[in-house]
């Protein structure tokens, strides 16, 4: 069964470094997205992204992030100078024809 | 406005027993989707409704829609230890938002041996 792959599982960034997550979404699928879940909380928007370019943005997503498709295989988020608060579980999803598919996240920890 | 809030926050139950999850919601939606979260993993797909569908069966499952109170119940019958998780709606207003999904809180549910 197809699925969106995800890497690193887990990262350990300083605070004020970058970092990019990384995302294999489903291949016939046309609309990605990034959610984040902080520990012991619910599942939130970040963005969805559709025909190489955003077309929806929470609130949460501000300019120390960013989303590209670089070679049309890859979805990645960005975030420029990441703070302890960005420390969340990022999941990536592509939508198919009736439901999200969801990868298994990666666990980002800022310290 | 606060989307897809779950009832109860945490329910524990023998297996074997039925578990039912409450959801309710505050803005028209397109569908509402279930999800599954085991400890730490990633989030599966479990049943989409329709707005104009009342009610759903998938193996297990049972879900219900009620637009005019905007709530919606997941049904779990015979329950197994391994539907030990976090259960989470969500609602997906379509449109120009298309695909895009407003999270609950989630309903942590455990099943005991």
């Amino acid at each position: 069964e197809p699925e969106v792959t995800q890497t690193p599982s887990h990262q350990v960034t300083q605070m004020g470094q970058e970092v990019i997550l990384r995302c294999v979404p489903i291949s016939n699928h046309l609309y990605f997205y990034w959610y984040r879940q902080i520990l012991g909380q619910k599942v939130e928007f970040l963005v969805s992204f559709y025909n190489n370019e955003i077309s929806e943005k929470s609130e949460i997503f501000d300019d120390q992030f960013s989303v590209e498709r670089p070679d049309g295989s890859n979805f990645t988020l960005k975030i420029r100078s990441t703070k302890l608060e960005d420390s969340a579980m990022y999941f990536c999803a592509s939508w198919g024809a009736t439901e999200a598919f969801f990868g298994q996240g990666t666990r980002l920890t800022v310290v | 406005s606060q989307q897809g809030e779950e009832d109860p926050q945490a329910l524990s139950i023998q297996e074997g027993e039925n578990a039912t999850m409450n959801c309710s919601y505050k803005t028209s939606i397109n569908n509402l989707q279930w999800y599954r979260q085991n400890s730490g993993r990633g989030l599966v797909h479990l049943i989409l409704i329709r707005s104009n569908e009342r009610e759903k069966h998938s193996g297990r499952l049972r879900v219900t829609l009620d637009t005019s109170k905007k709530s919606s119940s997941l049904l779990i019958t015979a329950s197994r230890a391994a539907d030990t998780a976090s259960y989470f709606c969500a609602t997906n207003a379509g449109g120009t938002s298309y695909g895009k999904l407003t999270f609950g809180q989630g309903t942590i549910l455990t099943v005991h041996p």
